[in-house]
C-alpha cells in the first residue's frame, strides 16, 4: 500500500518560476525523502529530512516537514526545463520495519 | 558496479509463462528492495532483503511471486504463471545498511504480459 499522497497530481509552470508540491502521509514517520523520476527512468534521491527537522535546503530545493499535520512540501526555485519529471515522497517508520512507502507522485512540466 | 543494474530492461511474455528479473545492486550494499510501478503510480513495495534473507516480503501480491538473493548480492524476482495484471515496471533499489537512508534505484525492468 502507498503511504503518501502528493498534491497536485500535475503541475505546469514557466521556466524561472517556483514549483511547490506537497506530500501528506498517514502514520508517524522516522524520515521523509523526496525522489525524482524522469520518464522511463529509475528514481533519483533528492533530499532526506528527519522527523525532528523542520526545514532543509539543497541547492534550489527546499523541503519542509510538519509532523503535526503529517505533511511535507518540496519547493524548487527558479525552475528549469530540465526539472521536468515526476516527484515522489517516500516515508519510513519504526513500526513498519525498513519499508519505504512512496506516494502517488506529482508530474511537473516546466515550459521553456 | 557503479550503479544498480537491472536486466532485462524490457520483457514481453505471454500469459501463463514464467519470468525472471535480475538485479545487481551496488557493491557493498547489504539491503536490496524490489518495487513494482504501474503507469502513473508511485512505486509499490514488494520485498526487502538484508543480506541473503528476505527481511520483509509482505508486499508480494501472491504466491506466484518469489525472490531470492542467495549470495547476498544479485537478486532475482521470479513470477510464475504470469497474468496481464502483472504488467508493470519492476524497480530494484539498494542501500548500504537498510533502514533510513538514500535508496539507489536501477532503471527498471518493464514487463509486458500479453
Amino acid at each position: 500500500s502507498q503511504q503518501g499522497e502528493e498534491d497536485p497530481q500535475a503541475l505546469s509552470i514557466q521556466e524561472g518560476e517556483n514549483a511547490t508540491m506537497n506530500c501528506s502521509y498517514k502514520t508517524s514517520i522516522n524520515n521523509l525523502q523526496w525522489y525524482r523520476q524522469n520518464s522511463g527512468r529509475g528514481l533519483v534521491h533528492l533530499i532526506l529530512i528527519r522527523s525532528n527537522e523542520r526545514e532543509k535546503h539543497s541547492g534550489r530545493l527546499r523541503v519542509t516537514l510538519d509532523t503535526s499535520k503529517k505533511s511535507s512540501s518540496l519547493l524548487i526555485t527558479a525552475s528549469r526545463a530540465a526539472d521536468t519529471a515526476s516527484y515522489f515522497c517516500a516515508t519510513d517508520a519504526w513500526d513498519t520495519g525498513n519499508q519505504f512507502y512512496f506516494g502517488t507522485g506529482t508530474s511537473l512540466t516546466v515550459i521553456p | 558496479g557503479a550503479g544498480v543494474s537491472q536486466t532485462p530492461s524490457n520483457k514481453v511474455t505471454e500469459k501463463g509463462k514464467y519470468v525472471e528479473l535480475r538485479c545487481d545492486p551496488i557493491s557493498g550494499h547489504t539491503a536490496l528492495y524490489w518495487y513494482r510501478q504501474s503507469l502513473g503510480q508511485g512505486p509499490e513495495f514488494l520485498i526487502y532483503f538484508q543480506g541473503t534473507g528476505a527481511a520483509d516480503d509482505s508486499g508480494l501480491p501472491n504466491d506466484r511471486f518469489f525472490a531470492v538473493r542467495p549470495e547476498g548480492s544479485v537478486s532475482t524476482l521470479k513470477i510464475q504463471r504470469t497474468e496481464r495484471g502483472d504488467s508493470a515496471v519492476y524497480l530494484c533499489a539498494s542501500n548500504v545498511l537498510g533502514g533510513s537512508g538514500e535508496l539507489f534505484f536501477g532503471e527498471g525492468s518493464r514487463l509486458t504480459v500479453l
